[in-house]
């Protein structure tokens, strides 16, 4: 059973809108969590994180929230750009278990000039 | 200048012919890892390293060994190869766990006929 869900497989925006990218979790105990972006042909590159004990973290263009009533985060882009096209994974961590990380399936995002 | 390397970039290979993926980091990372994507399946892991001589278990280990003799080097190894191994492999390093910001080599594309 998937402890992240990425529910939505794909995104499709256009240029200068917002994108914003779901991720749901369903362990309590996961206190950390991260997204990577990853281009075709490319490894997959770190984009931003959050500990539990925050609800909102920002880096330029790109903020993660997470709703730990409701076990969710989101990450946000605005603007949204045609380079931002890639598939966005979502992960999660239990930092009591620093070993394991938890990985959703991924949501290809498409942004239209 | 700070990478994860893996080689080969592409391999095609045939059923039960032993391989070598290997895979080398230049930043001094104690944490390694090797992941497998598959379509719609995302990111899976496959072994794990916390450090030098210690390895343990992803979620598919099957059919695939590690070994982690010197802290730069963590080559995958597929003794017999059979074609459910066809996939695009990446190899993973951070500084201490996977919370961390985990480095991706560019990946392997591995088609076992």
């Amino acid at each position: 059973d998937q402890q992240v869900k990425q529910n939505s497989p794909s995104l499709s925006v256009q240029e200068g809108r917002i994108s914003i990218l779901n991720c749901d979790y369903t362990n309590s105990m996961f206190d950390y969590f991260l997204w990577y972006k990853k281009y075709p042909a490319e490894g997959p590159t770190f984009l931003i994180s959050i500990s539990s004990i925050k609800d909102k973290n920002e880096d330029g263009r790109f903020t993660v929230f997470l709703n730990k009533s409701a076990k969710h985060l989101s990450l946000h882009i605005v603007p949204s750009q045609p380079g931002d096209s890639a598939v966005y994974f979502c992960a999660a961590s239990a930092r009591a278990d620093n070993r394991k990380l938890i990985w959703g399936l991924g949501t290809s995002l498409a942004v239209n000039p | 200048e700070a990478q994860v390397t893996q080689n080969p970039r592409y391999l095609i290979t045939v059923t039960g012919k032993k391989l070598t993926v290997t895979c080398s980091q230049n930043m001094n990372h104690e944490y390694m890892s090797w992941y497998r994507q598959d379509p719609g399946l995302g990111l899976r892991q496959i072994y794990y390293s916390m450090n030098v001589e210690v390895t343990d278990k992803g979620d598919v280990p099957e059919g695939y060994k590690v070994s982690r003799k010197e802290k730069r080097n963590f080559p995958l190894i597929l003794e017999s190869p059979s074609p459910n191994q066809t996939s695009l492999y990446f190899c993973a390093s951070s500084s201490r766990d996977p919370t961390d910001t985990q480095y991706f080599g560019p990946g392997t594309r591995l088609t076992v006929l």
